[in-house]
């Protein structure tokens, strides 16, 4: 079946630098979808980013990623975090088969310090 | 953006109880889903539910669960009679497609079965 790897529980960054969160995945499905989810304390997952076109950067909020194939990558990026910024980040995976269902990374804790 | 809202946010019962967790997801929205999400572990898809009927479900969605949605009224997840391993963080979605639509999620049912 599909699988996310996010690699770091948590990150703790320093307000104004540059933060990148990694999302790699396996699937066997060709027609796929990427999200990266944030969710703030006691508040629901909401959607940041989404992509499905390989090579094409996606930005949001000042937030990118760009889905690269050939790694099997998603990753997401700031160049300058903000004390807002801190949160719990989901990659997750749409393998576009008629059920939407979603594949989940097992989250990634960001901290940004003053 | 759209709202999903899961009552209640927290739900405390004892083992061999029914629960009933309730969502109300966006209004114009015709596909609804759960996860379920172990402490500390990733969100798992339990079901997804269109025009009254299960389309899809996973092995962890034992014979134990249904769901609902009566008279276009909340979308329930019901789980008669409630194991130990049941206690999670339950969370509704619901989308306006299928394919890779995106999934608009509430907060959370956390379930905590004694």
């Amino acid at each position: 079946g599909d699988s996310v790897t996010q690699t770091e529980g948590l990150v703790t960054v320093t307000e104004g630098l540059p933060v990148k969160l990694n999302c790699t995945y396996q699937t066997t499905y060709l027609t796929i979808a990427f999200f990266w989810y944030v969710q703030y304390l006691n508040e629901a997952p909401q959607v940041l980013l989404k992509s499905s076109t390989d090579n094409k950067r996606t930005e949001h909020q000042g937030f990118h990623a760009t889905l690269h194939k050939s790694s099997s990558s998603f990753h997401l990026q700031k160049s300058s975090a903000q004390l807002s910024d801190s949160a719990l980040y989901y990659c997750a995976l749409s393998d576009g088969s008629a059920g939407n269902k979603l594949t989940f990374g097992i989250g990634t804790r960001v901290l940004v310090r003053p | 953006g759209p709202k999903v809202l899961q009552i209640p946010s927290h739900q405390i019962i004892d083992m061999g109880q029914m629960v009933t967790l309730n969502c109300d997801p966006v209004s114009n929205h015709l596909y609804f889903y759960w996860y379920k999400q172990i402490l500390g572990q990733q969100m798992e898809f339990l079901v997804n539910f269109y025009n009254g009927k299960v389309m899809e479900k996973s092995k962890l969605f034992k014979d134990q669960f249904s769901v609902e949605r009566p008279d276009g009224s909340y979308f329930t997840l019901k789980i008669q009679p409630t194991a130990l391993e049941d206690s999670a963080v339950y969370f509704c979605a619901s989308s306006t497609g299928l394919g890779v639509n995106t999934l608009y999620f509430g907060a959370g049912t956390r379930l905590s079965v004694l």
